[in-house]
């Protein structure tokens, strides 16, 4: 079964520094996403992705982050300037032709120290 | 009201028992709701669409009352293996953005 892959599992960072986290959606799937969870809290939205730009993002989602997909499997988010705020889990997710039915990547740990 | 709102839980059953976990939203206009399960620092599971007036998938029935927002899922015969968080999960656009609820933890007991 096709699953969303992220890279790496785990990454700890110094505060001011610039991370990138690295995901493999499922082959064919159009639409793309981060969300991120910080511990013991709800997982939430920060953007979707597709057709090469930035469909919707939310508040969370200001001028530190950016999304990118350098070539036709990678979708990476970074964070330019790390906060410690910023610890959390960040999934990557894809859908197909449903925008609605999202499949998760098994998440990052960002640690920010 | 919450944009999604889920039972605060936890709630802790003996197996073979019927739980229920209920959740409402706000936005009207949701035509699609879903049922993700996460394990503790695990990334979330789909587990239930919801689409029309409810959806049954072996043990797991999900159902959707449009006239009092909310969405419900029941549990028939718990196992063991149930115990997990519960998501709800309603995407508000077009572009796919999913608004989750804080999620009901399920333990259950031998």
């Amino acid at each position: 079964e096709p699953e969303v892959t992220q890279t790496p599992s785990h990454q700890v960072t110094q505060m001011g520094q610039e991370v990138i986290l690295r995901c493999v959606p499922i082959s064919n799937h159009l639409y793309f996403y981060w969300y991120r969870q910080i511990l013991g809290q709800k997982v939430e939205f920060l953007v979707s992705f597709y057709n090469n730009e930035i469909s919707e993002k939310s508040e969370i989602f200001d001028d530190q982050f950016s999304v990118e997909r350098p070539d036709g499997s990678n979708f990476t988010l970074k964070i330019r300037s790390t906060k410690l705020e910023d610890s959390a889990m960040y999934f990557c997710a894809s859908a197909g032709a449903r925008t609605d039915t999202q499949y998760f990547g098994p998440g990052t740990r960002l640690t920010v120290l | 009201r919450k944009e999604v709102e889920q039972d605060p839980g936890p709630f802790n059953v003996p197996e073979g028992a019927t739980v229920a976990f209920n959740c409402t939203y706000s936005n009207s206009a949701s035509q699609s709701f879903f049922w993700y399960r996460q394990d503790c620092r695990k990334e979330p599971k789909l587990l239930m669409s919801v689409y029309s007036s409810g959806n049954e998938d072996g043990r797991f029935t999900a159902q959707l009352n449009r006239a009092s927002q909310y969405i419900s899922l029941l549990i028939r015969d718990s196992k063991l293996s149930d115990s997990a968080t519960y998501l709800c999960v309603v995407p508000y656009t077009n572009a796919g953005k999913s608004t989750f609820g804080d999620g009901t933890t399920l333990t259950v007991k031998p």
